[in-house]
């Protein structure tokens, strides 16, 4: 079992539409959570960070995390073809980050 | 207020090569981190300096080294190269035990 988990995709959404993305983790130690969106070619950049119970809400973005499933979740509102990225969720445990394999978002106008 | 900045940004070695790779992270940033980045994969970790030392160490064979200096830039060596070696070769700083790291743009590292 790998130790952060996503869909590699593509997700294919409508423009305007919810993007929601999924991510589990097996290290219950895991103290917070991040998502990066990564486009093709380029570095990861930070979209959000959340380390309690519950959602977490940034403009068009939400996080939510749920520690007793071990799972973080990502939703997109309002999808822009701008948005067409892969995203990567990402586990922090002491020092490090541990990666998923990243959900390949493709936002259709 | 410049970001994490990586050098070079490609390189292609020859198997059996030796290979260093720099970064200067953020300012007020002293904690870097490597991350080796397959095509298709997220990132791998590799290793972590703070205060001059390996804090932390990734599944990555003893050819991966590396440094950090006085003024928190670092470097990543890798020796022996082998054509698995091929990849894009982030690096990440942070604040201390801050939240998230910062991504340079990364070094794409070609193997033949």
């Amino acid at each position: 079992q790998k130790e952060v988990e996503q869909n590699s995709g593509p997700l294919s959404v409508p423009e305007g539409a919810i993007a929601s993305l999924n991510c589990t983790y097996s290290d219950r130690g895991s103290q917070s959570f991040f998502w990066y969106r990564q486009y093709s070619g380029k570095s990861p950049e930070l979209i959000m960070f959340i380390y309690s119970n519950g959602d977490k809400e940034d403009g068009r973005f939400t996080a939510q995390l749920n520690k007793a499933s071990q799972y973080v979740s990502l939703l997109i509102r309002d999808s822009q073809p701008s948005d067409s990225a892969t995203y990567l969720c990402a586990v922090k445990a002491g020092n490090k980050l541990t990666f998923g394999g990243g959900t390949r978002v493709l936002v259709k106008p | 207020d410049a970001g994490v900045t990586q050098s070079p940004t490609h390189l292609i070695k020859t198997r059996g090569q030796q290979v260093t790779l720099r970064c200067s992270p953020k300012s007020g940033h002293d904690t870097v981190s490597w991350y080796q980045q397959a095509l298709g994969q997220g990132p791998q970790f590799i290793f972590q300096y703070y205060e001059e030392e390996e804090r932390q160490r990734g599944n990555f064979p003893d050819r991966f080294s590396g440094h950090q200096f006085p003024n928190y830039s670092s470097e990543l060596n890798v020796n022996a190269l082998l054509l698995g070696d091929s990849a894009l070769y982030l690096c990440a700083s942070s604040p201390g035990q801050g939240w998230g790291h910062t991504f340079g743009s990364g070094t794409r590292l070609t193997v033949v």
